[in-house]
C-alpha cells in the first residue's frame, strides 16, 4: 500500500544553522513527490516538488530536497533557518494507482528558536 | 494572482443545523478535493471531483455529509446534520489533471459545531 512517513512530530533548530525535516515514502511506481507548509490558522502553500531529472530539487522559500530513490526518501532542507520558518510541513506523495489524488504525511512542526 | 477561495472562513453552529461551505477553484483547474484537518486525525481526504464529476467520495460520512460542483466555479459541502465531532477545518483544493500537477489550497473554514 502506498504511504508517507514524517518520522519526527516536531524539529527544533536555532535560527541560523540548517534544517532538516524528513520523509519517507512507500509507492508501487514512479514516485511524484510534494512539500507543502502550514501557517498558523492558513491553508497548505506549496513549496516544492519532485517529478524527474535532477534529484535535488529547489522550491519556495529557499528550501529545497533531495530525492533519494535507494532510501526511498525526500527530505526537506534549508541551509540557513529563519524564525519564521516555523510552521507545520507536509511531505505528500502521488497515488500510483489514483494519480489525482494525493497520500499526505502527518505533519512535522518546525520550531526556529532564535 | 489565481487563488482558491473559499466562504465562510468561520462559522459557528449549533448541533443538529445544517453547514454549507463553498469553494471557488482556480480558474482552468478540472480536479478539486475536499478536506478536513483536525488534530487528531490529521489531513483526510473527504472527496475530490474531476470536470464537475465526483471521483472519490470515500472519505466522507455518507449519512450526513454531501459534496456537489453546481458548476466549474463553485464546489460545496455541506454538512446536515451537524455534530460536534464535525468542529475542524475544511480546505477545498484545486488541481490540474495531470499525475505532476499540484494541488492548491483555498485557506479553508473552520467549523465549530457547539
Amino acid at each position: 500500500a502506498q504511504s508517507v512517513a514524517q518520522p519526527e512530530d516536531q524539529v527544533n533548530v536555532a535560527e541560523g544553522n540548517p534544517l532538516t525535516v524528513k520523509c519517507t515514502y512507500s509507492v508501487s511506481g514512479n514516485p511524484y513527490l510534494f512539500w507543502y507548509v502550514q501557517y498558523p490558522n492558513r491553508g497548505l502553500q506549496f513549496l516544492l516538488k519532485y517529478i524527474t531529472g535532477d534529484n535535488l530539487v529547489k522550491g519556495s522559500y529557499g528550501f529545497e530536497a533531495e530525492f533519494n530513490k535507494s532510501q526511498t526518501s525526500f527530505h526537506l532542507k534549508k541551509p540557513s533557518a529563519l524564525v519564521s520558518d516555523s510552521a507545520l510541513y507536509f511531505c505528500a506523495v502521488r497515488d500510483a494507482g489514483n494519480n489525482r489524488k494525493l497520500i499526505w504525511g502527518l505533519g512535522t512542526s518546525l520550531a526556529v528558536n532564535p | 494572482d489565481a487563488r482558491v477561495t473559499q466562504t465562510p472562513r468561520h462559522k459557528v453552529t449549533e448541533m443538529g443545523q445544517e453547514v454549507t461551505m463553498r469553494c471557488q477553484p482556480i480558474l482552468g483547474h478540472n480536479t478539486v478535493f475536499w478536506y478536513r484537518q483536525t488534530m487528531m486525525q490529521g489531513l483526510e481526504l473527504l472527496a475530490y471531483f474531476r470536470n464537475r464529476a465526483p471521483l472519490d467520495d470515500s472519505g466522507m460520512p455518507k449519512d450526513r455529509f454531501s459534496a456537489e460542483m453546481p458548476d466549474a466555479t463553485l464546489a460545496t459541502l455541506k454538512i446536515q446534520p451537524s455534530e460536534p465531532r464535525d468542529s475542524a477545518v475544511y480546505f477545498c483544493a484545486s488541481g490540474g489533471d495531470r499525475p505532476t500537477d499540484t494541488q492548491y489550497f483555498g485557506p479553508g473554514t473552520r467549523l465549530t459545531v457547539l
